[in-house]
């Protein structure tokens, strides 16, 4: 079983409309919780971290659920350039290992 | 965040010869590791580049296929050995600042093309 799962997509959305991330993680000991961006040829950027009260950053919501070991992203009011990929990232409590998703390809239409 | 660079930006090489990625960070940070991004797929984590002493691989990769150094707090390089077309992908350095922060920042990545 795959460390982190992300439902791949695409999701295909108008400007203005709200969508939602979903992604999974496999292992109870994982201790911090990130959304990375990453445009088309481009590097990984932070986007936020997940806390485990939950957290916003203007359009972005991100939302952590231990007991179901998933992560979720919202965004609002979309816009054409929040077209990327979307990782979802997963840290152990131990060791410097990171774990990516697959990433959820989101594409914001006119 | 840290400000990183990469050296080259891309590069097409032939089978069976060697090419080192140098990453540059603009300011001292504790952890630095390389990652792979294959063509479609998420980061894989290649090794940690530690400073003063050999890096450490994560299962599925080793020293003489991918030899890595870190002379310094600042810099480290990554060799992709013996290529084949396998190899072809991105190679990504990235860093973590400090020991009480565990985001991490990426440089903008080698894209690798082996015939």
């Amino acid at each position: 079983r795959k460390e982190v799962e992300q439902d791949p997509g695409p999701f295909n959305v108008p400007e203005g409309a709200t969508v939602a991330f979903n992604c999974t993680y496999s292992n109870s000991a994982s201790q911090s919780f990130f959304w990375y961006r990453q445009d088309c040829r481009k590097e990984p950027k932070l986007l936020m971290s997940v806390y485990s009260s939950g957290n916003e950053d203007g359009r972005f919501t991100a939302q952590l659920n231990r007991a179901s070991q998933y992560i979720s992203l919202l965004i609002r009011d979309s816009k054409l350039s929040d077209s990327a990929t979307y990782l979802c990232v997963v840290n152990l409590a131990t060791g410097n290992q990171f774990y990516f998703g697959t990433g959820t390809s989101l594409t914001v239409i006119p | 965040s840290a400000v990183i660079s990469q050296k080259p930006s891309r590069d097409i090489c032939q089978r069976g010869t060697s090419l080192t990625i140098q990453c540059q960070v603009d300011s001292q940070v504790t952890m630095m590791f390389w990652y792979r991004q294959q063509p479609g797929q998420s980061l894989t984590l290649i090794a940690t580049a530690n400073q003063g002493s050999e890096a450490t691989y994560e299962s599925g990769f080793v020293i003489d296929k991918f030899p890595i150094s870190r002379p310094n707090l600042t810099f480290s390089t990554l060799t992709v050995s013996n290529m084949s077309p396998e190899d072809s992908s991105i190679y990504l350095c990235s860093v973590r600042q400090d020991q009480s922060t565990d985001t991490q920042y990426f440089g903008p990545g080698t894209r690798l093309t082996v015939l």
